[in-house]
Protein backbone atom coordinates (compact mmCIF):
# COMPACT_ATOMS: atom_id res chain seq x y z
CA UNK A 1 0.00 0.00 0.00
CA UNK A 2 1.26 3.58 -0.73
CA UNK A 3 2.71 5.09 2.60
CA UNK A 4 4.73 8.83 3.25
CA UNK A 5 6.63 8.56 6.75
CA UNK A 6 7.92 11.80 8.13
CA UNK A 7 9.82 11.66 11.44
CA UNK A 8 6.88 11.52 14.16
CA UNK A 9 9.10 12.64 17.21
CA UNK A 10 10.13 16.27 17.23
CA UNK A 11 12.82 17.57 16.32
CA UNK A 12 15.20 19.71 19.07
CA UNK A 13 17.89 21.60 17.70
CA UNK A 14 19.99 24.74 18.94
CA UNK A 15 19.41 27.82 17.28
CA UNK A 16 21.95 28.35 14.33
CA UNK A 17 22.54 24.62 13.91
CA UNK A 18 20.97 23.08 10.34
CA UNK A 19 17.61 21.24 11.44
CA UNK A 20 17.80 18.18 8.43
CA UNK A 21 13.63 16.48 7.97
CA UNK A 22 12.67 13.66 6.12
CA UNK A 23 10.22 12.28 4.31
CA UNK A 24 10.28 8.97 3.15
CA UNK A 25 7.32 7.46 0.48
CA UNK A 26 6.90 3.69 -0.57
CA UNK A 27 4.28 2.77 -3.47
CA UNK A 28 4.27 6.32 -4.89
CA UNK A 29 5.88 7.71 -8.12
CA UNK A 30 5.30 11.53 -7.62
CA UNK A 31 5.58 13.79 -10.42
CA UNK A 32 6.43 16.40 -7.64
CA UNK A 33 6.77 16.56 -4.06
CA UNK A 34 5.96 19.94 -1.54
CA UNK A 35 6.64 21.16 1.85
CA UNK A 36 5.05 23.19 4.01
CA UNK A 37 5.16 24.68 7.13
CA UNK A 38 2.05 24.81 9.90
CA UNK A 39 1.55 26.89 13.13
CA UNK A 40 -0.89 25.23 15.15
CA UNK A 41 -4.47 25.97 14.50
CA UNK A 42 -3.27 27.77 10.88
CA UNK A 43 -3.72 26.28 7.13
CA UNK A 44 -0.44 25.00 5.60
CA UNK A 45 1.89 27.51 4.32
CA UNK A 46 3.45 26.15 0.68
CA UNK A 47 7.66 26.26 1.31
CA UNK A 48 9.35 24.83 -1.83
CA UNK A 49 8.20 22.51 -4.43
CA UNK A 50 10.75 19.55 -6.35
CA UNK A 51 10.00 17.84 -9.35
CA UNK A 52 11.29 14.45 -9.94
CA UNK A 53 13.88 15.16 -12.68
CA UNK A 54 15.33 17.87 -10.09
CA UNK A 55 17.58 17.02 -7.48
CA UNK A 56 17.89 19.74 -5.49
CA UNK A 57 15.91 22.71 -4.77
CA UNK A 58 16.93 26.34 -2.48
CA UNK A 59 15.31 29.01 -1.24
CA UNK A 60 16.88 31.55 0.80
CA UNK A 61 18.03 29.18 4.07
CA UNK A 62 15.70 26.10 2.79
CA UNK A 63 17.14 23.13 1.06
CA UNK A 64 14.97 20.39 -0.23
CA UNK A 65 16.42 17.31 -2.39
CA UNK A 66 14.78 14.96 -4.08
CA UNK A 67 16.02 11.03 -4.71
CA UNK A 68 13.72 8.93 -6.69
CA UNK A 69 15.92 5.79 -6.33
CA UNK A 70 15.76 5.84 -2.62
CA UNK A 71 12.52 7.39 -2.44
CA UNK A 72 13.46 9.83 -0.12
CA UNK A 73 13.38 13.62 0.02
CA UNK A 74 15.81 15.62 2.58
CA UNK A 75 14.61 18.86 4.28
CA UNK A 76 16.75 21.55 5.44
CA UNK A 77 17.07 24.77 7.12
CA UNK A 78 20.26 25.93 7.64
CA UNK A 79 21.28 28.94 10.60
CA UNK A 80 18.08 28.09 12.24
CA UNK A 81 15.95 30.67 14.08
CA UNK A 82 13.42 30.16 17.00
CA UNK A 83 11.26 31.35 14.34
CA UNK A 84 11.40 28.35 12.34
CA UNK A 85 9.63 26.15 15.14
CA UNK A 86 6.79 24.82 13.82
CA UNK A 87 5.36 21.15 12.22
CA UNK A 88 6.82 20.52 8.38
CA UNK A 89 4.99 18.64 5.92
CA UNK A 90 6.09 16.93 2.92
CA UNK A 91 2.95 16.04 0.36
CA UNK A 92 3.56 13.81 -2.87
CA UNK A 93 1.76 14.23 -5.98
CA UNK A 94 -0.13 11.26 -7.03
CA UNK A 95 -2.88 10.24 -9.37
CA UNK A 96 -5.22 11.97 -11.48
CA UNK A 97 -5.11 15.94 -11.17
CA UNK A 98 -1.84 15.57 -9.04
CA UNK A 99 -3.95 15.39 -5.89
CA UNK A 100 -1.60 16.00 -3.07
CA UNK A 101 -1.16 13.25 -0.37
CA UNK A 102 0.58 14.19 3.18
CA UNK A 103 2.60 12.54 5.68
CA UNK A 104 1.85 13.03 9.06
CA UNK A 105 4.94 15.72 9.39
CA UNK A 106 7.32 16.41 11.95
CA UNK A 107 7.64 19.28 14.48
CA UNK A 108 10.53 21.25 14.70
CA UNK A 109 11.70 23.26 18.22
CA UNK A 110 14.70 25.78 17.87
CA UNK A 111 16.09 26.41 21.14
CA UNK A 112 17.59 29.62 21.41
CA UNK B 1 -0.17 33.32 -4.59
CA UNK B 2 -3.93 33.28 -5.19
CA UNK B 3 -5.51 34.90 -1.88
CA UNK B 4 -7.99 32.58 -0.36
CA UNK B 5 -10.52 33.18 2.17
CA UNK B 6 -12.97 31.08 4.16
CA UNK B 7 -15.92 31.29 6.45
CA UNK B 8 -16.72 31.06 8.97
CA UNK B 9 -13.08 30.32 10.40
CA UNK B 10 -14.56 28.67 13.33
CA UNK B 11 -17.73 27.13 14.56
CA UNK B 12 -19.42 25.49 17.46
CA UNK B 13 -22.25 23.11 16.33
CA UNK B 14 -24.39 20.87 17.92
CA UNK B 15 -24.75 17.07 16.85
CA UNK B 16 -27.72 16.45 14.06
CA UNK B 17 -27.26 19.62 12.28
CA UNK B 18 -25.29 20.65 9.28
CA UNK B 19 -22.74 23.61 8.96
CA UNK B 20 -21.63 24.65 5.06
CA UNK B 21 -17.99 26.31 4.92
CA UNK B 22 -17.42 28.78 1.93
CA UNK B 23 -13.66 29.03 0.07
CA UNK B 24 -13.56 32.23 -2.19
CA UNK B 25 -10.33 32.76 -4.59
CA UNK B 26 -9.31 36.24 -5.29
CA UNK B 27 -8.52 34.69 -9.15
CA UNK B 28 -9.91 31.64 -11.24
CA UNK B 29 -8.63 28.66 -10.41
CA UNK B 30 -9.28 25.26 -12.63
CA UNK B 31 -9.75 22.90 -9.65
CA UNK B 32 -10.52 22.57 -5.57
CA UNK B 33 -9.28 20.20 -3.09
CA UNK B 34 -10.97 20.16 -0.22
CA UNK B 35 -9.12 18.63 3.27
CA UNK B 36 -9.65 17.70 6.82
CA UNK B 37 -7.21 18.01 9.73
CA UNK B 38 -8.56 15.80 12.70
CA UNK B 39 -7.12 17.27 16.23
CA UNK B 40 -2.87 15.91 15.59
CA UNK B 41 -3.40 14.62 13.02
CA UNK B 42 -1.94 15.33 8.97
CA UNK B 43 -4.41 16.56 6.20
CA UNK B 44 -6.61 14.24 4.58
CA UNK B 45 -7.96 14.86 0.96
CA UNK B 46 -12.06 15.04 1.33
CA UNK B 47 -12.95 15.48 -2.49
CA UNK B 48 -11.49 17.45 -5.70
CA UNK B 49 -14.61 19.42 -7.35
CA UNK B 50 -14.17 20.98 -10.40
CA UNK B 51 -16.38 23.68 -12.00
CA UNK B 52 -19.80 22.41 -13.65
CA UNK B 53 -18.93 18.71 -12.94
CA UNK B 54 -19.58 16.27 -9.94
CA UNK B 55 -17.11 16.18 -7.47
CA UNK B 56 -14.35 13.17 -7.07
CA UNK B 57 -14.53 11.52 -3.33
CA UNK B 58 -11.16 9.99 -1.89
CA UNK B 59 -12.17 6.65 -0.08
CA UNK B 60 -14.27 6.60 3.26
CA UNK B 61 -15.80 9.92 2.12
CA UNK B 62 -19.61 10.33 0.37
CA UNK B 63 -21.71 13.14 -1.47
CA UNK B 64 -24.33 12.52 1.10
CA UNK B 65 -22.16 13.54 4.03
CA UNK B 66 -20.34 15.83 2.61
CA UNK B 67 -21.92 17.79 -0.56
CA UNK B 68 -19.91 20.10 -2.38
CA UNK B 69 -20.38 22.92 -4.48
CA UNK B 70 -18.55 24.44 -7.25
CA UNK B 71 -20.74 27.19 -9.03
CA UNK B 72 -18.03 29.20 -10.88
CA UNK B 73 -13.96 29.36 -10.92
CA UNK B 74 -13.15 31.39 -7.55
CA UNK B 75 -15.84 30.26 -5.14
CA UNK B 76 -16.88 26.40 -3.27
CA UNK B 77 -18.67 25.34 -0.48
CA UNK B 78 -18.41 22.13 1.52
CA UNK B 79 -21.17 21.26 3.71
CA UNK B 80 -20.42 18.47 7.03
CA UNK B 81 -24.09 17.28 7.15
CA UNK B 82 -25.65 15.53 10.32
CA UNK B 83 -22.86 16.17 12.41
CA UNK B 84 -21.25 14.29 14.94
CA UNK B 85 -18.29 14.77 17.48
CA UNK B 86 -16.06 12.53 15.61
CA UNK B 87 -16.93 15.98 12.29
CA UNK B 88 -14.82 17.83 14.76
CA UNK B 89 -11.80 18.93 12.87
CA UNK B 90 -10.02 22.04 10.64
CA UNK B 91 -11.51 21.79 7.37
CA UNK B 92 -9.16 23.75 4.39
CA UNK B 93 -9.95 24.51 1.14
CA UNK B 94 -7.17 24.25 -1.48
CA UNK B 95 -7.50 25.96 -4.83
CA UNK B 96 -5.24 24.74 -7.69
CA UNK B 97 -4.66 25.51 -11.21
CA UNK B 98 -3.13 24.09 -13.85
CA UNK B 99 -2.78 26.29 -16.48
CA UNK B 100 0.94 27.56 -16.62
CA UNK B 101 2.61 24.37 -14.65
CA UNK B 102 0.82 25.60 -11.65
CA UNK B 103 1.81 22.65 -9.24
CA UNK B 104 1.54 24.72 -6.54
CA UNK B 105 -0.83 23.75 -3.80
CA UNK B 106 -1.80 26.89 -1.59
CA UNK B 107 -4.29 26.79 1.45
CA UNK B 108 -7.16 28.50 2.98
CA UNK B 109 -6.70 29.85 6.20
CA UNK B 110 -9.38 26.71 7.21
CA UNK B 111 -12.63 26.24 9.39
CA UNK B 112 -12.00 24.94 13.17
CA UNK B 113 -15.47 22.76 13.48
CA UNK B 114 -16.07 21.73 17.27
CA UNK B 115 -19.09 19.87 17.33
CA UNK B 116 -20.79 19.15 20.95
Amino acid sequence: SQKIEQNSEALNIQEGKTATLTCNYTNYSPAYLQWYRQDPGRGPVFLLLIRENEKEKRKERLKVTFDTTLKQSLFHITASQPADSATYLCALSSGGYNKLIFGAGTRLAVHP
Amino acid sequence: SAVISQKPSRDICQRGTSLTIQCQVDSQVTMMFWYRQQPGQSLTLIATANQGSEATYESGFVIDKFPISRPNLTFSTLTVSNMSPEDSSIYLCSPKTLAGGGETQYFGPGTRLLVL
